[in-house]
């Protein structure tokens, strides 16, 4: 069966902090991967996602993640926070044959200004 | 122009009661799914149509019933609600069944049941 699984319940930073999120999937064929993003009382946005190429792939607002397939994993990464990057992230996948996202559990992400 | 909207973005209503979740898409994409999210967060797939006809169902009680009535619509109708029915429902949008291709959302439903 197909999951996705994000390591990190509840991640607390300071401005201008790194970012890693973690992520990681159990598929053994071809994945779409993706990270969206819900800010409070908001609808969920596509900040990045992989499908084939080059494994690391750069998103809006600063964010890239990196797929490494020995690993099954991609992760999301970000230089620098700030307060506005204060949302739910959320990695999900996609197999080929598939239609619907897999999603994990998601990552808080709380930045103190 | 939005491109995946919802009515109503808020649903309070009691127990018992029967209520409907209204999607419409403007993109011309062909597939629709309906998620849940819990209390938790948690975001789980229902229901997928592609073209007006369903695709994906997945084990979700059957008080729960999609409606295409065409592929810019997929509406949502749950009778007899019960309390665990309270969630957030989200709308989505894809271009097709398969192949490589992101999913839109729309700004999701509150679903209260007292």
């Amino acid at each position: 069966a197909q999951s996705v699984s994000q390591h990190n319940h509840h991640v607390i930073l300071s401005e201008a902090a790194s970012l890693e999120l973690g992520c990681n999937y159990s598929y053994g064929g071809t994945v779409n991967l993706f990270w969206y993003v819900q800010y409070p009382g908001q609808h969920l946005q596509l900040l990045l996602k992989y499908f084939s190429g080059d494994p690391l792939v750069k998103g809006i607002k600063g964010f890239e993640a990196e797929f490494i397939k020995s690993k099954f994993s991609f992760n999301l990464r970000k230089p620098s926070v700030q307060w506005s990057d204060t949302a739910e992230y959320f990695c999900a996948l996609r197999n080929q044959a598939g239609t619907a996202l897999i999603f994990g559990k998601g990552t808080t992400l709380s930045v103190s200004s | 122009d939005t491109a995946v909207s919802q009515t109503p973005k808020y649903l309070v209503t009691q127990m018992g009661n029967d209520k409907s979740i209204k999607c419409e898409q403007n993109l011309g994409h062909d597939t629709m799914y309906w998620y849940k999210q819990d209390s938790k967060k948690f975001l789980k797939i229902m229901f997928s149509y592609n073209n007006k006809e369903l695709i994906i169902n997945e084990t979700v009680p059957n008080r729960f019933s999609p409606k295409s009535p065409d592929k810019a619509h997929l509406n949502l109708h749950i009778n007899s609600l019960e309390l665990g029915d309270s969630a957030v429902y989200f709308c989505a949008s894809s271009p097709g069944g398969q192949g490589s291709y992101e999913q839109y959302f729309g700004p999701g439903t509150r679903l209260t049941v007292t």
